[in-house]
């Protein structure tokens, strides 16, 4: 049974491209959360999914970033136009339902140039 | 003030050395997660605590519901130990608040 799965690991991009970051949950897990770490500070929450479904964005900047967990294949955390800013750690966790532990993949550093 | 605090902030320990890292929360909560996070960067589920205490190998970790505070213990703490510990707390079902984490580092 493997593990929640993030992918690329590591993601360089330029200013003002896009950055697509995937998120595979573990089978049979149907809630994603999607997490960032900014260097030195603590995780902080941005986006709770289900299946077709966004539950709770309150943690999404307002304006660039955009996640979706359609009915089939990965979880995906979109930023559009990147800055410097969004440079960062980004965790995905995966719980089944009704369950609130969380089972995390490793990561996704990405680095805007 | 943050809704989660953890104290302290960073601590270096000897190897064998009892290791305990506290989190205080300010909010009402139905669980409490503690998770290691490495020096690579992965992070791990360690305890999920509602209330009482519950052990796995050489980690202990207790939750005081009333008093809003929650402890991990580290016995016999080795160099493999040495890692960001992150306490989280559940608001509700679906929001999740965590601490800014202990830097731990366990020395030979």
């Amino acid at each position: 049974n493997a593990g929640v799965m993030q992918n690329p690991r590591h993601l360089v991009r330029r200013r003002g491209q896009e950055a697509r970051l995937r998120c595979s949950p573990m089978k049979g897990h149907s809630h994603v959360y999607w997490y960032r770490q900014l260097p030195e500070e603590g995780l902080k929450f941005m986006v709770y999914l289900q299946k077709e479904n966004i539950i709770d964005e309150s943690g999404m900047p307002k304006e660039r970033f955009s996640a979706e967990f359609p009915k089939e294949g990965p979880s995906i955390l979109r930023i559009q136009q990147v800055v410097r800013g969004d440079s960062a750690a980004y965790f995905c966790a995966s719980s089944p339902p009704l369950y609130y532990i969380q089972y995390f993949g490793a990561g996704t550093r990405l680095s805007v140039l | 003030k943050n809704e989660v605090e953890q104290s302290p902030q960073n601590l270096t320990a000897q190897e064998g050395e009892f290791i305990t890292i506290n989190c205080s929360y300010s909010v009402g909560i139905s669980a409490l997660h503690w998770l290691q996070q490495h020096p690579g960067g992965g992070i791990v589920s360690l305890f999920m605590l509602s209330s009482g205490k519950k052990k796995h190998g050489r980690l202990i970790a207790t939750i005081n519901i009333q008093e809003k505070h929650s402890s991990l213990h580290i016995t016999a703490s080795h160099p493999r130990d040495s890692a960001v510990y992150i306490c989280a707390v559940w608001v509700g079902d679906d929001k999740i608040i965590f601490g800014k984490g202990t830097r731990l580092h366990i020395l030979p």
